[in-house]
């Protein structure tokens, strides 16, 4: 079974672009949630969505996007970029997301670097 | 704003002791608790999960969770080398409805 899939692994932006990561969840899996990662903040929760509908919003600004389609697949996107938004950006998927107490399973992430 | 706390460590064990790994959270409505272990430069994986008070068991590794003093903890029996990671404690089913995770432990176990 194959895991969760995040694209693209590594990119490079400048500051004020604009960023589009994309995410493919365990087959099966209907809740897709995004995390940024970094060494002084550690894991913090972007978002939540399932079954095509933000469920839960973490504290970042409105800059921070996400949607969901209806095979499941999500897509985040980070307008106008700033230099603290380097970070690995991780989605993760569960069966019916974190709310129920379910598992989430970690893609591999997307590093991106804001010069 | 709920919270989960972890020292940061980093915590040095020799190769073969017991790693003791600890965590407290503030959301005395969590339900479900979890432990990952992150490698450097690598995403979080699943080591073990648990719902209800007690221990839990897998392999070399078992978590203990006491609701009452909102304290889960991390055992790992014969450590090896392979084991130095980060740990991670992250606790759901609160009124935040995600999950929360604590910053992380470094571990490191030395030969």
């Amino acid at each position: 079974k194959a895991g969760v899939t995040q694209t693209p692994r590594y990119l490079i932006k400048t500051r004020g672009q604009q960023v589009t990561l994309s995410c493919s969840p365990i087959s099966g899996h209907r809740s897709v949630s995004w995390y940024q990662q970094t060494p002084g903040q550690g894991l913090q929760f972007l978002f939540e969505y399932f079954s095509e509908t933000q469920r839960n919003k973490g504290n970042f600004p409105g800059r921070f996007s996400g949607r969901q389609f209806s095979n499941s697949r999500s897509e985040m996107n980070v307008s106008t970029l700033e230099l603290g938004d380097s970070a690995l950006y991780l989605c993760a998927s569960s069966l019916e997301g974190e709310r129920g107490g379910n598992t989430i399973y970690f893609g591999e992430g997307s590093w991106l670097t804001v010069v | 704003q709920k919270e989960v706390e972890q020292n940061s460590g980093p915590l040095s064990v020799p190769e073969g002791a017991i790693a003791s790994l600890n965590c407290t959270y503030s959301d005395r409505g969590s339900q479900s608790f979890f432990w990952y272990r992150q490698y450097s430069g690598k995403s979080p994986e699943l080591i073990m999960s648990i719902y209800s008070n007690g221990d839990k068991e897998d392999g070399r590794f078992t978590a203990q969770l006491n609701k009452a003093s909102q304290y889960v903890s991390l055992l790992i029996r014969d450590s090896q080398p392979s084991d130095s990671a980060t740990y991670l404690c992250a606790v759901s089913g609160g009124s935040q409805g995600n999950l929360i995770f604590g910053k992380g432990t470094k571990l490191s176990v030395k030969p």
